[in-house]
């Protein structure tokens, strides 16, 4: 059972343009709700992080919208730049982890073009 | 300070082998998570350790194993190895309570495990 569902799979964006790549999870027991970019050869690294009580934060050029009633919440890259081009994933968990650690999307490849 | 460190960066194995996976994590990190990435599936968490106790286990059979040792380094172990064990194993660590406090984890670079 796929608890987090990510989309698009892929996405292709101009230089300058907003990225936007949503999620929506099951689990209402879900507290904390992390981005994380990956670069080929690389493990993936912690880009933002929301928890439920907020609706929406902002670090520099990358923002998450939360949506707690419609279990669902996005990421948009502002003024995306090529060095962006990465592949992105959301993930939940709860405090106290469980069986299931981070509950991670299927990722989005995101390609920003020159 | 030096990032995760898994080794070996590529492992090459036949089905039915065993096969063992080192993770050093940040310095100072209490924390190891260990994760499969493929991409049918994605990342998926298969366990995590804490001061040397296996904290959480997530779906993956017995074959799967792990442990924790005092310095926080960690191993996992996958026995009898089938075609479909083929992925990147990833590790990572957090400084205290790692999911117990949702705490940023830091990941290594993987290692690239392919079953022939």
């Amino acid at each position: 059972q796929q608890q987090v569902k990510q989309s698009p799979q892929s996405l292709i964006v101009q230089k300058g343009g907003i990225s936007i790549i949503n999620c929506a999870y099951e689990n209402t027991a879900f507290d904390y709700f992390p981005w994380y970019q990956q670069f080929p050869g690389k493990g993936p690294a912690l880009l933002i992080a929301i928890r439920p009580d907020v609706s929406e934060k902002k670090e520099g050029r990358f923002t998450i919208s939360f949506n707690k009633s419609a279990k669902q919440f996005s990421l948009h890259i502002m003024d995306s730049q090529p060095g962006d081009s990465a592949t992105y994933f959301c993930a939940a968990s709860k405090a106290g982890g469980g069986a299931d650690g981070l509950t991670f999307g299927k990722g989005t490849h995101l390609i920003i073009q020159p | 300070k030096a990032g995760v460190t898994q080794t070996p960066r590529y492992l090459i194995k036949t089905r039915g082998q065993q096969v063992t996976l080192s993770c050093s994590p940040i310095s100072g990190h209490r924390s190891v998570s260990w994760y499969q990435q493929t991409p049918g599936q994605g990342l998926q968490f298969l366990f995590e350790y804490f001061s040397e106790t296996q904290r959480n286990k997530g779906n993956f059979p017995g074959r799967f194993s792990g442990r924790q040792f005092s310095n926080s380094r960690s191993e996992m172990n996958v026995s009898t190895l089938e075609l479909g064990d083929s992925a990147l194993y990833l590790c990572a660590s957090s400084p205290k309570g790692g999911s117990a406090t949702n705490e940023k984890l830091f990941f290594g670079s993987g290692t690239q495990l392919s079953v022939l």
